[in-house]
């Protein structure tokens, strides 16, 4: 069984650019969790989907935007890009059905922001 | 509130056993994860907690104490490789987003 696979891994962009992160969640799963982790912090949640809505979000700002696909799959948009976005972006999947499911990250996708 | 608190940083030797503790407050509780996060990769499952006691799986084992908050991750013959952030969340029956704790950094040396 496939994990969940983000592209691309690693991207480097302007300020003011706008960048957009992909995220294929493990077969069966529906729910999808985006993070963002800096150098040091721990896990910054950005927002989680579920069939296609946006089940919770975290407090980050409208720049920080995602949607999801009907077949799961995920994707996150950050416009106006600052160089304070720089850091490792996690999707993470589980099945969705119950608070207490196991989620499962992938190898996440490192942003610079130059 | 919701709140989890964890030691920022440990050391242990090789061979030897550490015990890493994540207390929490939470409402609604439904189990607490450990995850393994090694420097630049992506944090890997370790365990979950949903009853009191022990679970051992192997080298690791983890303990839930409910009515305490809190919890324990227990490495054993510990290794150069276990060198590693051990991250703690919860997760709540309300809602389906796991509450994080900031990670202890596990130094091991020779």
């Amino acid at each position: 069984k496939a994990g969940v696979t983000q592209t691309p891994r690693y991207l480097i962009k302007t300020r003011g650019q706008q960048v957009t992160l992909s995220c294929s969640p493990i077969s069966g799963h529906r729910s999808v969790s985006w993070y963002q982790q800096t150098p040091g912090q721990g896990l910054q949640f950005l927002f989680e989907y579920f069939s296609e809505t946006q089940r919770n979000k975290g407090n980050f700002p409208g720049r920080f935007s995602g949607r999801q696909f009907s077949n799961s799959r995920s994707e996150m948009n950050v416009s106006t890009l600052e160089l304070g976005d720089s850091a490792l972006y996690l999707c993470a999947s589980s099945s969705g059905t119950d608070t207490g499911n196991t989620i499962y990250f992938g190898e996440g996708s490192w942003l610079t922001v130059v | 509130g919701q709140n989890i608190d964890q030691p920022t940083e440990m050391t242990a030797t090789e061979g030897a056993i550490v015990q890493i503790n994540c207390t929490y407050q939470t409402s609604g509780f439904n189990g607490l994860f450990w995850y393994q996060q090694h420097a630049g990769e992506a944090p890997t499952f370790l365990s979950y907690n949903v009853l009191d006691g022990l679970e051992e799986k192997g080298r690791f084992s983890s303990f839930l104490s409910r009515s305490k908050g809190y919890s324990y991750l227990l490495l054993k013959e510990l290794q150069m490789k276990d060198s590693a952030s051990y991250l703690c969340a919860v997760g709540r029956d309300s809602n389906y987003q796991l509450i994080w704790g900031a990670g202890t950094k596990l130094i091991i040396k020779p």
